[in-house]
């Protein structure tokens, strides 16, 4: 089945700097690249999605960025506000069928100080 | 606005209960899941549904069953609760692959 592995598991940016994760996947056949963001006491949401017939996309800060290749897609986060501090879950969509799902990364807490 | 509603946020229980969670979204989404989060593990999924009465095994199923009779309805079960069963469980709604999850607030479950 699909792997997804997340990087870094915490990270601390200074408020307007850059912040940026890093996930790779193991199913080449993998089409679908969301990114979640999970503030406290709340359940996760979508902030940003890739599928594989694009390299990137941009959001306002947000931007997402990926390498079928080698296998890894990246978020990427400008102009950090406190409130973007949260965790973070990438996931790729694999499978075939009934048996097609959503695979999460491990997550990374973003904290964004002052 | 996609609304997932879980029926506890926080709920304790003692090991060898039988608890159900309960799960319910209001936009006629065929699909549903259920997944727990721990921490440096992420989210792993327990078992989904595609349809009223269909059920899938994720990666995770022992010790937990899943009913689902109606279609904005999806119920999560611990047969016989046990401590390591303590954690956050999350519930999600789709309505078709690959789309947008949307999730509920999740609920604390503690095993004593």
């Amino acid at each position: 089945g699909e792997n997804v592995e997340q990087h870094p598991s915490t990270l601390s940016v200074q408020e307007g700097d850059s912040a940026v994760i890093k996930c790779t996947y193991s199913d080449s056949a993998s089409n679908y690249f969301p990114w979640y963001k999970q503030e406290l006491g709340k359940g996760p949401q979508l902030i940003i999605d890739i599928r594989s017939n694009v390299g990137e996309k941009k959001d306002q800060r947000i931007a997402v960025t990926l390498n079928k290749t080698a296998k890894h897609f990246s978020l990427h986060i400008t102009e950090t506000q406190p409130e973007d501090s949260a965790v973070y879950f990438c996931a790729a969509w694999g499978g075939t069928g009934t048996a097609s799902k959503l695979t999460f990364g491990t997550g990374t807490r973003l904290q964004v100080t002052l | 606005d996609v609304k997932v509603t879980q029926s506890s946020r926080y709920l304790v229980k003692r090991t060898g209960e039988k608890v159900f969670l309960e799960c319910v979204q209001d936009m006629d989404h065929e699909n549903m899941f259920w997944y727990r989060q721990d921490p440096g593990l992420g989210l792993r999924l327990i078992y989904f549904s595609y349809d009223v009465k269909m059920k899938e095994k994720g990666d995770i199923p022992e010790g937990y069953s899943v009913s689902r009779e109606k279609k904005e309805r999806f119920s999560l079960i611990l047969e016989s609760a046990s401590t390591n069963q303590t954690s956050m469980y999350l519930c999600a709604s789709r309505k078709g692959s690959p789309y947008e999850q949307y999730f509920g607030p999740g609920t604390r479950l503690t095993v004593t």
